[in-house]
């Protein structure tokens, strides 16, 4: 079975600091990818960026990088220069290889990172 | 273009009765996916259509819940005899390769079920 491990319920970061997400995650799959997603307080699901298990080198999409430490099953998000609008829910996300069985995503609790100015 | 749209938005429905949610993916999207979140459970996979495929039932919490999709586009997920535990808010996403791929999904809006 998947699963993701989210262990900060909540961060409070001064705008325009670098922030860290954290996520680690279990699974026997060795084809793997994963997701995060940014959750508002107007509840839409966005995806942020995405690395595959078999990916080289980290994931950036803009501010956002994935720090993937395939050794410690860690992926976490770094977010640059953080600003207000960055205030919202965080969830990591993982999904199993083709024909794993796994079809859905496995979503860790969440970070709810909160932006102060 | 349009994104993943869902309805009703919000649904408020007494112990007992049935609901239909619906969700209609991005156009050209083969996957289609059913989640549920709540506060207590956080985000749950229901349910997985790819094409034509019998779809992954896998995580449908009791056999109180059903979807189908019709024409391998628009889906409807049923719940019968709702319960209080069933309030929470559904998810559709879609995506446009299957599951066990890098294709993103991409969420809908959600329908908050309030079961009274």
């Amino acid at each position: 079975a998947q699963k993701i491990t989210q262990t900060q319920p909540g961060m409070f970061v001064q705008e325009k600091e670098a922030v860290t997400l954290d996520c680690t995650y279990d699974t026997s799959d060795p084809s793997y990818g994963l997701f995060w997603y940014k959750q508002p307080s107007s509840g839409e699901m966005i995806f942020l960026i995405y690395q595959g298990s078999y990916d080289q080198q980290n994931a950036t999409e803009g501010r956002y990088s994935l720090n993937f430490q395939k050794a410690r099953k860690s992926a976490n998000l770094v977010i640059s220069a953080s600003q207000l609008g960055d205030s919202a829910m965080y969830f990591c996300a993982m999904r199993g290889g083709p024909g794993g069985g796994a079809d859905g995503l496995t979503f860790g609790k969440g970070t709810h990172l909160i932006i102060q100015p | 273009g349009a994104g993943v749209s869902q309805s009703p938005s919000n649904k408020v429905t007494e112990k007992g009765k049935d609901v239909e949610l619906r969700c209609d993916p991005i156009s050209g999207h083969t996957a289609l996916y059913w989640y549920r979140q709540s506060l207590g459970q956080g985000l749950e996979f229901l349910i997985y259509f790819q094409g034509n495929s019998a779809p992954d039932k896998s995580g449908l919490p009791s056999d109180r819940f059903s979807a189908e999709r019709t024409g391998g586009s628009v889906s409807t997920l049923t719940i019968q005899r709702t319960q209080q535990e069933d309030s929470a808010v559904y998810l559709c996403a879609s995506s446009l390769g299957p599951a066990g791929t890098a294709y993103e999904q991409y969420f809908g809006p959600g329908t908050r079920l309030t079961v009274t």
